[in-house]
């Protein structure tokens, strides 16, 4: 089966500037979630999607970034405006529904300079 | 709050040696975990859960809950086993969601 597919594989933009990533999940999958993985940690939980309605996003920094799933399929991440510090890797994941086995995209690599 | 913790960031051991990676977790529910592997240039994929108890390529977790840990191992460590190893808890109750490790990077010399 296709795996979870990522684009662009690499950004880099100027603080400030806006920036999108985008995702489509295993078909038939109804949970997909985004990651923040800052370089020598673990990802970090930002958003989580059942079909096209938010389950959880306690950790989004809501005043920036922003996520959407219409159609309950593929999904796009949004940073706006970008800071230094969201340079990160953005892993999208998905699951058959909340709980099963999460299956990772090959992530986005963002550098803000 | 749920925390996970990989005390090592680094672990280097040589070809055939045994391997033990570990993993202690905090959590107030029913734990679930699992390890994640993420070998050189390849994404993130589950190596094993605790709830399967099987062995994966050799590796083997155990479930302690009185100490709170999920340490991984292998009998018998190989080159292709090199890479960064997560440990990660899954949250029960509404919004079931990972909680990883910071990750140990491990590499098998020849």
């Amino acid at each position: 089966e296709a795996g979870v597919a990522q684009s662009p594989r690499y950004k880099i933009i100027e603080k400030r500037q806006s920036v999108a990533f985008w995702c489509n999940p295993i078909s038939g999958h109804a949970t997909l979630y985004w990651y923040q993985q800052i370089l020598g940690q673990g990802p970090k939980l930002l958003i989580q999607f059942q079909n096209n309605g938010v389950v959880d996003d306690s950790q989004l920094p809501k005043d920036r970034f922003s996520a959407e799933r219409l159609k309950g399929v593929d999904s796009t991440l949004k940073i706006q405006p970008a800071k230094l510090e969201d340079s990160a890797v953005y892993l999208c994941a998905s699951s058959f529904s909340r709980g099963n086995i999460q299956y990772f995209g090959a992530g986005t690599r963002l550098s803000v300079l | 709050a749920q925390r996970v913790t990989q005390p090592e960031k680094l672990l280097s051991v040589f070809k055939g040696a045994p391997v033990e990676l570990k993993c202690n977790y905090s959590y107030s529910g029913s734990p679930e975990l699992f390890w994640y592997v993420q070998y050189s240039r390849q994404r993130l994929q589950l190596l094993l859960r605790h709830i399967s108890r099987e062995s994966i390529k050799g590796f083997t977790a155990d479930l302690n809950k009185g100490e709170t840990s999920f340490h991984l191992k292998k009998p018998f460590a190989q080159e292709e086993d090199s890479a960064m190893y997560y440990c990660a808890l899954l949250t029960q109750g509404g919004s079931e969601k990972l909680v990883f490790g910071k990750g140990t990077k491990l590499t098998v010399n020849p």
